[in-house]
């Protein structure tokens, strides 16, 4: 079975700073990997996606993510925050086709933007 | 594409009531999954649907908890007998292809059980 963890659990940066939130999974091969954003009281909106190919994935907003096979890896990056990426981030891995469907999500990362 | 539709937004209900909720997904959708998600954590997977089959049911689907998509368009989600513990937000997702194109949210209910 699949299963993330994402270590830090609040992080702080100002704008302008550059950002990496770190996610690891568990999984018995190569997964699907995605991560998602949740502003408060609101669902979750899909940053990006690694399927195959390219390991560093570009996804919305500015964001980046590189998949690192050797590190069960899949961390998120950009290169300078905005205020508005204050949010919660989700990393989720999904099994390959044949597998389960459904996608198992960390505990998520909060980002809090400093002016 | 109107987005993955969740009705009611919110829902404060006593214990022991009965509450049920909608979620339309995106009409050329075919997988239909539904989500617990309470304060502090990732969501957790309750079950899922392709077209009107139910194909999947998480250990933390109790006998309380019943779901349904008929006709494999909109799909209920049903709490009998509720309990405080059930208090939480439960997202609605919907997806043409999980592996290739993730899920699409909707935004959520969000449960209250005084």
């Amino acid at each position: 079975a699949q299963s993330v963890t994402q270590p830090d659990i609040h992080i702080t940066v100002s704008e302008g700073a550059s950002l990496e939130l770190r996610c690891n999974y568990s999984y018995g091969a190569t997964p699907y990997l995605f991560w998602y954003v949740q502003s408060p009281g609101q669902g979750l909106q899909l940053l990006l996606k690694y399927f195959s190919g390219d390991t560093l994935v570009q996804g919305i907003k500015g964001f980046e993510a590189e998949f690192k096979r050797s590190q069960s890896s899949f961390n998120l990056r950009k290169p300078s925050v905005h205020w508005s990426d204050a949010a919660e981030y989700f990393c989720a891995v999904g099994a390959r086709k044949g597998g389960s469907e459904k996608l198992v999500f960390g505990k998520g990362t909060k980002l809090t933007v400093n002016p | 594409d109107t987005g993955v539709s969740q009705d009611p937004r919110h829902k404060i209900t006593k214990r022991g009531q009965n509450v049920t909720f909608r979620c339309d997904p995106i009409s050329e959708h075919n997988r239909l999954y539904w989500y617990r998600q309470t304060l502090g954590q990732g969501p957790e997977f309750l079950t899922y649907f392709q077209n009107e089959a139910q194909l999947e049911k998480s250990r933390l689907l109790s006998d309380r908890f019943s779901a349904e998509r008929p006709k494999g368009s909109f799909s209920t989600l049903e709490i009998q007998r509720t309990e405080q513990g059930d208090s939480a937000m439960y997202l609605c997702a919907s997806s043409l292809d999980t592996s290739v194109y993730g899920y699409t949210f909707g935004s959520g209910t969000r449960l209250t059980v005084v």
